[in-house]
């Protein structure tokens, strides 16, 4: 079976604070394509970052790091600096013949 | 358009009526998916579309679900006989090639409420 992993129901944490998100993942392929996806209030759903998993620089977008560990399945979001506006539900995906295969979320907030 | 757009936003259904669901893909996308997602979850894959073609539709949950996208544009996710169980926000996204590893871009969702 293929599936995502999201320990972390839910994580608060003051603004100008950083933040990790974990996420870890069954696959059976060799190669794959890893995603985090931000969920706002407003239902949108906005890529945040990916990563191809037979890359082993970890991926950067601004102040969203990914820390991916391939052997041991696990692929986890830094958030730097954060502000209000990073509140959302976060989900982690694969990518499997065309279908993302979701984690059922993590739902961040941040504090002022 | 800018974006990937639904309509409608909301739609409350009597349980047993039909509801159509409207897509409306970044254009020149030429990949187009559907999820279901319930409260409180992920999304769960419903179907694929390759332009016209459905090249997947392995995720539709039961016959009552039907979708189509004929002019390789606009699709529309079709319900009938809508049940509580299908209560759910769904997604639309596009993505612009045929590489299974595009990213896919969503939609705001439909929130379909049956009662």
């Amino acid at each position: 079976a293929q599936t995502v992993t999201q320990s972390q129901p839910e994580m608060s944490v003051q603004e100008a604070e950083t933040v990790t998100l974990s996420c870890t993942y069954d696959t059976s392929e060799s190669n794959y394509y890893l995603f985090w996806y931000k969920q706002p209030p407003s239902r949108q759903m906005i890529l945040v970052i990916r990563q191809e998993a037979y890359k082993q620089q970890n991926a950067t977008e601004n102040r969203f790091s990914v820390n991916f560990q391939k052997a041991a399945k696990s692929f986890s979001l830094k958030i730097s600096d954060s502000q209000l506006g990073d509140t959302a539900m976060y989900f982690c995906a694969f990518i499997r013949n065309y279908q993302l295969i979701w984690g059922a979320g993590t739902k961040l907030i941040i504090k002022p | 358009g800018a974006g990937v757009s639904q309509s409608p936003r909301y739609k409350v259904a009597k349980r047993g009526q039909d509801v159509a669901l409207r897509c409306d893909p970044i254009s020149g996308h030429v990949s187009l998916f559907w999820y279901q997602q319930a409260l409180g979850q992920g999304p769960e894959f419903l179907t694929y579309f390759q332009n016209e073609a459905q090249l997947d539709k392995s995720g539709l949950p039961s016959d009552r679900f039907f979708a189509e996208r004929p002019e390789g544009s606009v699709s529309t996710l079709k319900i009938q006989r809508t049940q509580q169980e299908d209560s759910a926000v769904y997604l639309c996204a596009s993505s612009f090639g045929v590489r299974s590893t595009d990213t896919q871009y969503f939609g705001p969702g439909t929130r379909l409420t049956v009662l």
